[in-house]
């Protein structure tokens, strides 16, 4: 148990659709990332969040957003859905500095638009 | 973008030793290399990371060439639950930088 939780671990949603899906990262780790995988690809980063605030972003269009909490919990939000957007959505959760820097991954949130 | 080169698929017998590849030859001096596992849909599991000496925990081994351009996961006792898509990873070690996976090797383990 990595200690990372998301939710809901599964979710079926309508094209045009908007989603809210969350993340709650382990204790003392105040960085979340999350990632996008489609069936039968590696991880894609989305976007990072530390201090309340979008650090990094990959390639993802602005119907992606999303909200870090002073407790450092997280929500990825997706307007407009489209049926592309069906994938496992990941959340990791990163902490330590230097050579203990960690990071894990929660069980991620099944997502299918249809 | 990724950074590795890892082989598709293996198989490895159960009871013997994985060792997984990994090709990373434009490795920068401060780049770790990591290991990650992910089993069907779960999400990625942490197995090990290493910078330039060899590391072991109650995982795995892992081996680095002394150019740090090829790496070997080493699983000294696969079982079938070992059966997974093992991604290898380089990155800065700190804690805004990102996990580039490319598509790992899917390793079976046969009984």
């Amino acid at each position: 148990d990595a200690g990372v939780t998301q939710s809901p671990t599964h979710l079926i949603k309508t094209r045009g659709q908007q989603v809210t899906l969350r993340c709650s990262p382990k204790s003392g780790h105040d960085t979340v990332s999350w990632y996008q995988q489609a069936l039968g690809q590696g991880p894609q980063f989305i976007f990072q969040y530390y201090e309340e605030e979008e650090r990094q972003r990959g390639n993802f269009p602005d119907r992606f957003s999303g909200h870090q909490f002073p407790n450092y919990s997280s929500e990825l939000n997706v307007n407009a859905l489209l049926l592309g957007d069906s994938a496992l959505y990941l959340c990791a959760s990163i902490g330590g500095q230097g050579g203990h820097t960690e990071a894990f991954f929660g069980q991620g949130t099944r997502l299918t638009v249809v | 973008d990724a950074k590795t080169t890892q082989p598709p698929s293996m198989d490895c017998a159960e009871g013997r030793a994985a060792n997984l590849p990994c090709n990373h030859s434009t490795i920068s001096g401060n780049e770790y290399v990591y290991w990650y596992r992910q089993i069907h849909s779960q999400g990625p599991q942490y197995i090990i990371h290493g910078l330039k000496n060899n590391e072991t925990n109650e995982m795995a081994s892992l081996i680095i060439t002394e150019d740090r351009k090829s790496s070997t996961l080493i699983l000294p006792h696969a079982t079938l639950r070992d059966t997974a898509v093992y991604y290898c990873i380089v990155r800065v070690l700190y804690t805004g930088n990102q996990f580039y996976f490319g598509t790992g090797t899917s390793l079976t383990v046969i009984p």
